[in-house]
């Protein structure tokens, strides 16, 4: 139980385009989600916290509109790297959670974004 | 906001040996600590984790312990076999689940044959 699942997986894009991650719970009501970045060989960082129905919560130093979180229903959160750039060429990577995972998070498998 | 320093970055043990990763906690209203395994280009992997209602936890090979006090908790992997090898993360977390986690910086493990 608890899956969650992202796509895609990998995606290469031009500079200047948009692109849109999906996160998903598959076996569960995800009242939470999180978006994570993870520069190569380092840590993963928090981006924004997002609640179904609301407004998704940024970390500081992440710009909202450039990094659009919509989290439209209880097992769907989305990512959208807008207009992007070479610097944000990173592992995006989900989680998930729900109230009686007693803190506990869920991860997905990560997207893995190419911006020439 | 919260800050997790972990240590060593990078940690080579004989396999058969025993490997211990530290890290440190700024809130001391952080009150979830768990520990995540991650390979290369993958998911992180929960592989124990530790409420600050709880000084010490233990999965077969894998334990944790934690000083609220001192505000350090570490990870303690016995009897290490290749299979260990990768880079290990600590992390804290705040609040009832909905707060995001704050990483340390990884740990890489290294076991050697």
């Amino acid at each position: 139980g608890a899956v969650v699942s992202q796509h895609p997986s990998r995606v290469i894009c031009k500079s200047g385009t948009s692109v849109k991650i999906e996160c998903r719970s598959l076996d569960f009501q995800a009242t939470t989600m999180f978006w994570y970045r993870q520069f190569p060989k380092k840590s993963l960082m928090l981006m924004a916290t997002s609640n179904e129905g609301s407004k998704a919560t940024y970390e500081q130093g992440v710009e909202k509109d450039k990094f659009l979180i919509n989290h439209a229903s209880l097992t769907l959160s989305t990512l959208t790297v807008t207009s992007a750039h070479p610097e944000d060429s990173s592992f995006y990577i989900c989680s998930a959670s729900y109230p009686i995972a007693h803190n506990e998070q869920f991860f997905g498998p990560g997207t893995r974004l190419t911006v020439l | 906001g919260e800050n997790v320093e972990q240590h060593p970055s990078t940690l080579s043990v004989q396999e058969g040996d025993s490997a211990v990763i530290k890290c440190t906690y700024s809130d001391s209203a952080s009150n979830y600590f768990p520990w995540y395994k991650q390979e290369l280009g993958k998911r992180p992997q929960l592989i124990i984790d530790i409420r600050s209602n709880v000084g010490e936890k233990k999965d077969q090979r894998i334990a944790v312990t934690l000083n609220k006090t001192a505000k350090h908790f570490s990870l303690h992997i016995t009897e290490t076999q290749p299979e260990d090898s990768a880079v290990y993360f600590c992390a804290a977390m705040e609040g009832g689940g909905a707060d995001g986690l704050t990483f340390g910086k990884g740990t890489h493990l290294i076991i050697q044959p």
